[in-house]
């Protein structure tokens, strides 16, 4: 079946030190979008791509980085330079404009 | 404004009630309206999609008013299992998306 895999889905990390979360996929999207979501909160931008090499900065984009190499895969990951990276972290993807985002399952960040 | 609005709630409804929610967004031009369904620490899953006046299906109805500016999202007879946080999403300009704060709803035996 296709779909959005995003590992692991609960990571821990000390303070200090850069974390890279996973995001595939394998429904053939060209744009893929990073999110996070803080509890009690609702959903932020922190980088989206639409195509293969490119990518843009969402709203909160600062302390984050990605690429996109692939069209499957679109990694995040979050730099020491982050002040509070603990949150749930979610990965979705869509086929273009005016098509729903399919999720990933997230990942949850804790860092102490 | 905010591109797409939404009463946080909570919504407190006995079983088998009927709810709405309503979504308001500013850009009249969008086409299509998305309905997601969060629960608890977990990922938004789509709901309903709404391209035109409205979408049926089952309980669940969404009608759009282009007039006003804003999509509503009708829950009959409510299930336990219907207890989450209902998001409302808009596709904007350069394939991003606008995102309501979302809808908690909670239904009480």
């Amino acid at each position: 079946d296709g779909g959005i895999t995003q590992s692991p889905k609960y990571l821990f990390r000390k303070e200090g030190q850069n974390v890279t979360l996973s995001c595939e996929q394998n429904l053939n999207h060209d744009a893929m979008y990073w999110y996070r979501q803080d509890p009690g909160q609702g959903l932020r931008l922190i980088y989206y791509s639409q195509i293969v090499n490119d990518f843009q900065k969402g709203d909160i984009a600062e302390g984050y980085s990605v690429s996109r190499e692939k069209k499957e895969s679109f990694p995040l990951t979050v730099t020491s330079a982050q002040k509070n990276p603990t949150a749930f972290y979610l990965c979705a993807s869509s086929i273009g404009a005016d098509s729903p985002l399919h999720f990933g399952n997230g990942t949850r960040l804790t860092v102490t | 404004r905010k591109e797409v609005e939404q009463d946080p709630g909570p919504f407190n409804v006995p079983e088998g009630a009927t709810v709405a929610f309503n979504c308001t967004y500013s850009n009249s031009a969008s086409q299509s309206f998305f309905w997601y369904r969060q629960d608890c620490r977990k990922e938004p899953k789509l709901l309903m999609s709404v391209y035109s006046s409205g979408n049926e299906d089952g309980r669940f109805t969404a009608q759009l008013n282009r007039a006003s500016q804003y999509i509503s999202l009708l829950i009959r007879d409510s299930k336990l299992s219907d207890s989450a946080t209902y998001l409302c999403v808009v596709p904007g300009a350069g394939n991003q998306f606008y995102f309501g704060t979302g809808t908690s709803l909670t239904v009480i035996p």
